[in-house]
C-alpha cells in the first residue's frame, strides 16, 4: 500500500484565494483525520470522519474551513477564503477502528500551506 | 479532563549516549499512550504506543517507554542515540474508545552531537 497520500504537498496562494487540500487513505481504513501544525499552537485535530460522515468538527478554526469526504478513498479540505494565518501544514491521517484499544494513526506527509 | 505535558521543547544528547524524552498525561479515564516520531518534512510515525497491557513497552529503532501510573507518566528512553534519531518526537494521550478525545503533547526537538 503506498500509505496516506496528501496533495498537493506545498501550496502558496495569495490571500482571499480558495484553497483545496486533497488526502486519500489507506484502503479499507474507515477513520480519517485532518490536523494542522504550527509553531504557536502545535499539531490540531481539526476534524475527523468516521465511514464519510464528519464525526466531530469541533477543531475546525471558523467556518472559512469546511472538509468533506465524498467516498471512502477521498477526502478534501477547502479555506475560501485563505488568510495568511491559515498558513502551516495540515496533515491527514487515517486508522481502522479509531483510536480505541491503541490502534495506530497513519499519517501523510503533509501539505505546506503558505498564504501571502 | 485529558491533557498531555511534554517537559522539554528540547533535548540535545552526544550519539552513543542514553535519551530520556519526558511526557505526563492527565486522564479521568484509562488512556491509550502512545509516542510518535516526526522527521524534518515528513508525516508522524508511531514508535511505540501503551493500552493497558504491559507497562514496559518497546517499540521500534531501539525505543521503550515505561507507563507509571502513580507518577502519570510515559516516558520514552533510548539506551545509545544515533545519528538518525535526531527528530521531533510527540506524546499522544488517547481517551479509550473515544476517538475524538486525542490530545498531542507539544513536541520535543531531540537534537544528537556527534
Amino acid at each position: 500500500d503506498a500509505g496516506v497520500i496528501q496533495s498537493p504537498r506545498h501550496e502558496v496562494t495569495e490571500m482571499g484565494q480558495e484553497v483545496t487540500l486533497r488526502c486519500k487513505p489507506i484502503s479499507g481504513h474507515d477513520y480519517l483525520f485532518w490536523y494542522r501544525q504550527t509553531m504557536m499552537r502545535g499539531l490540531e485535530l481539526l476534524i475527523y470522519f468516521n465511514n464519510n460522515v464528519p464525526i466531530d468538527d469541533s477543531g475546525m478554526p471558523e467556518d472559512r474551513f469546511s472538509a468533506k469526504m465524498p467516498n471512502a478513498s477521498f477526502s478534501t479540505l477547502k479555506i475560501q477564503p485563505s488568510e495568511p494565518r491559515d498558513s502551516a501544514v495540515y496533515f491527514c491521517a487515517s486508522t481502522f477502528g479509531g483510536m480505541a484499544v491503541g490502534n495506530e494513526q497513519f499519517f501523510g506527509p503533509g501539505t505546506r500551506l503558505t498564504v501571502l | 479532563a485529558q491533557s498531555v505535558t511534554q517537559l522539554d521543547s528540547h533535548v540535545s544528547v552526544s550519539e552513543g549516549t542514553p535519551v530520556l524524552l519526558r511526557c505526563n498525561y492527565s486522564s479521568s479515564y484509562s488512556p491509550s499512550l502512545f509516542w510518535y516520531v516526526q522527521h524534518p518534512n515528513k508525516g508522524l510515525q508511531l514508535l511505540l504506543k501503551y493500552t493497558s497491557a504491559a507497562t514496559l513497552v518497546k517499540g521500534i529503532n531501539g525505543f521503550e517507554a515505561e507507563f507509571k501510573k502513580s507518577e502519570t507518566s510515559f516516558h520514552l528512553t533510548k539506551p545509545s542515540a544515533h545519528m538518525s534519531d535526531a527528530a521531533e518526537y510527540f506524546c499522544v494521550v488517547s481517551l479509550y474508545s473515544s476517538a475524538s478525545k486525542i490530545i498531542f503533547g507539544s513536541g520535543t526537538r531531540l537534537s544528537i552531537r556527534p
